[in-house]
């Protein structure tokens, strides 16, 4: 079965400290990933996607996610975290027997501290 | 671009009231999807259209809930009768239709309360 899987609920960095938000995937074929944050309040905004070529994949708000097929993970980093990237991430990746949809995670939530 | 418009962004109705929710996707987008996200079962995809034709409703939840695209600048999802277990925040997302790896944009959302 397709899945992806983000193992932390929550992820707690000091602002300006690197931060990192996992996500692993199982897809049987070329996975299409992408990575999506939720702000309070509001609708997921896309931040980026793999799709293939270089592995490392530069995204909205200085934020970059690196694929791994060998580890299948889709990790997302960032080098300087910031309070305002608190927010709820997810992990999706496209569903190869329905190429319109999107299989998404259960979220991470970032918290970034002063 | 005004993205994707949802309306009304808050609704709060009584048990057995008939709900409406409204969605209005990005212009020249083909695709549109219906998501309901909540604390206990995370985000859920409910309904999608490709050119105003559903494709795939098996998400669902039951014959309350009822989509409709009559154009491709309009869709509503309607629950009659409503449930305090409806009580959910209600996205709407569009892409363009490509079977293959455009990214969907999503709307801010209605939140539902059911009383």
């Amino acid at each position: 079965a397709q899945s992806v899987a983000q193992p932390e609920d929550q992820v707690n960095v000091a602002e300006g400290n690197p931060l990192t938000v996992k996500c692993t995937y199982s897809v049987s074929g070329n996975p299409y990933l992408f990575w999506y944050v939720q702000y309070p309040n509001r609708g997921l905004q896309f931040l980026l996607k793999y799709i293939t070529g270089d592995n490392l994949v530069k995204g909205s708000y200085g934020f970059e996610a690196e694929f791994n097929k060998s580890q299948t993970s889709f990790h997302l980093k960032k080098p300087s975290a910031l309070v305002s990237d608190s927010a709820l991430y997810f992990c999706a990746v496209r569903d190869i027997r329905d190429t319109d949809k999107l299989i998404f995670g259960t979220g991470t939530r970032l918290q970034v501290f002063p | 671009d005004a993205g994707v418009i949802q309306s009304p962004r808050h609704e709060v109705t009584e048990m057995g009231q008939e709900v409406t929710l409204r969605c209005k996707p990005i212009s020249g987008h083909n695709s549109l999807f219906w998501y309901r996200q909540t604390m206990m079962r995370g985000l859920e995809l409910l309904i999608y259209f490709n050119n105003n034709v559903p494709i795939d409703d098996s998400g669902m939840p039951e014959d309350r809930f009822s989509a409709k695209m009559p154009n491709a600048s309009f869709s509503t999802l309607k629950i009659q009768p409503s449930e305090p277990r409806d009580s959910a925040v209600y996205f709407c997302a569009s892409s363009r239709l490509s079977g293959s790896y455009n990214e969907q944009f999503f709307g801010p959302g209605t939140r539902l309360t059911v009383l």
